[in-house]
């Protein structure tokens, strides 16, 4: 079934670092793939999507490209803040005719002053 | 802007008794799903619906129940609360066709003793 798996572990690094956190599907043909975050609190929101392959996704400073050759949709943010501090998770649509998303476990990541 | 509502933020129950989570939005949307969120384990669906009185079981559906007798309204039902239930439960709704994207609520985490 379709399926999304999220590198190991919690991420931290220091401010203005470049940070990256995997994500790898599986399914059955083109599904949408989504990045949401959860910051400390506070339920999820939509940070980026991207809906076909090449596409890329951006807001805030992430962005993440949908690879269809490596079944990738790996997010990266240039320079973070302390703000980015918050857990990240990578999801896809799992089928058509409803809204439902299979979602990977999530990588906190914790932005060191 | 979007509001999903959840009924409490915390709530602390006994073991055996029988919890009602409620779930509000104010988007007219047609879906509403409830998630339970663990650590290493991320999101995971216990059930949704497309439609008023309408429901499906998502990957966890056992231990719990739920009712949408109106659109906007959606609740999830604990009939005997176990320990095995402690959990931080959120809520999401989205339209059933168009934009792909679901909002969450707060979340509720419930404690079972």
């Amino acid at each position: 079934g379709n399926s999304v798996t999220q590198m190991e572990g919690p991420v931290t690094l220091s401010e203005e670092a470049f940070l990256t956190i995997n994500c790898t599907y599986t399914a059955t043909g083109y599904p949408s793939l989504f990045w949401y975050v959860q910051y400390p609190g506070e339920g999820l929101q939509l940070l980026l999507k991207a809906t076909k392959a090449d596409d890329k996704g951006s807001n805030k400073g992430f962005e993440a490209t949908y690879r269809k050759e490596t079944t990738s949709f790996h997010l990266e943010k240039g320079s973070v803040q302390v703000s980015d501090s918050a857990v990240y998770f990578c999801a896809l649509r799992v089928a058509y005719g409803n809204n439902r998303l299979a979602f990977g476990k999530g990588n906190q990541v914790v932005v060191i002053p | 802007d979007v509001k999903v509502t959840q009924s409490s933020r915390y709530l602390v129950k006994r073991t055996g008794e029988k919890v009602f989570l409620e779930c509000v939005q104010d988007m007219d949307h047609e879906n509403m799903f409830w998630y339970r969120q663990d650590p290493g384990l991320g999101l995971r669906l216990i059930y949704f619906s497309y439609d008023v009185k309408m429901k499906e079981k998502g990957d966890i559906p056992e231990g719990y129940s739920v009712s949408r007798e109106k659109k906007e309204r959606f609740s999830l039902i604990l009939e005997s609360a176990s320990t095995n239930q402690t959990s931080m439960y959120l809520c999401a709704s989205s339209f059933l066709e168009g934009s792909e994207t679901q909002y969450f609520g707060p979340g509720t985490r419930l404690l079972v003793l």
